[in-house]
């Protein structure tokens, strides 16, 4: 199994209160997801780095900032949470490489609640 | 734009009984395609990918999928299911980001429930 932890696994925080969920590696690659998972949606990409300090949008970025000042950590933050926000959140890693690199290996979820 | 279809949202099967797993893409460039398999509470795991070559693919656990390029289909099959294949499972197609980056492409995704 790749080595890719998130934390934490389980939060219950209230409307308007900032988050910040974590994603370690040890696989030392260079490319790193943030996804939401959402009955009925599969998987959405919420933002993605593609090396340190370098990041970009996804297809449901609103409401999310992410940062990267190691390869090994990407933390995504919630500024102010709201219950749309409510999902269960897995990062994802992938090597470089022209075909590689579409090979994805997920962490094992962050399931947040907003109340 | 690529985009993936699953066809079926729940898939009721007994044990040992065959099983498909319907997935259709929309692309107009040549893709990658992968299947992956989520057990509850967990992440996701690959199970078996199709970069060029052989049509058909062979996955973990005696899963195999077949690449349809006219069909545009990538179905995934399983001659004898177990209780333990009792999962979630999402196709996914390669796709480019804006800024030129490789992306995956999920469809919503198939429970499949295993029943004795």
């Amino acid at each position: 199994d790749a080595g890719i932890t998130q934390s934490p696994r389980h939060k219950v925080t209230e409307t308007g209160t900032p988050v910040t969920l974590r994603c370690h590696q040890t696989e030392n690659h260079r490319y790193m997801y943030w996804y939401r998972q959402d009955p009925g949606h599969g998987l959405r990409l919420i933002h993605y780095s593609y090396g340190v300090k370098d990041t970009d949008k996804g297809e449901v970025s609103d409401g999310y900032s992410v940062s990267r000042s190691k390869t090994e950590d990407f933390l995504l933050t919630l500024e102010s949470a709201t219950s749309s926000q409510t999902s269960v959140y897995f990062c994802a890693i992938s090597e470089s490489g022209q075909r590689s690199s579409y090979e994805q290996y997920f962490g094992p979820g962050t399931r947040l609640t907003v109340t | 734009a690529q985009s993936v279809t699953q066809l079926d949202s729940q898939v009721p099967v007994f044990e040992e009984a065959p099983v498909e797993l319907r997935c259709n893409y929309s692309s107009s460039v040549s893709v990658y395609l992968f299947w992956y398999v989520q057990y509850p509470n967990q992440g996701l795991q690959l199970l078996l990918k199709y970069l060029s070559g052989s049509t058909l693919v062979k996955g973990i656990n005696g899963f195999e999928a077949e690449f349809n390029k006219s069909q545009t289909s990538f179905h995934l099959r399983k001659p004898s299911v177990h209780i333990s294949d009792t999962a979630e499972y999402f196709c996914a197609v390669s796709g480019r980001l804006s800024g030129g980056y490789n992306k995956l492409i999920f469809g919503a995704g198939t429970r499949l429930a295993v029943h004795p």
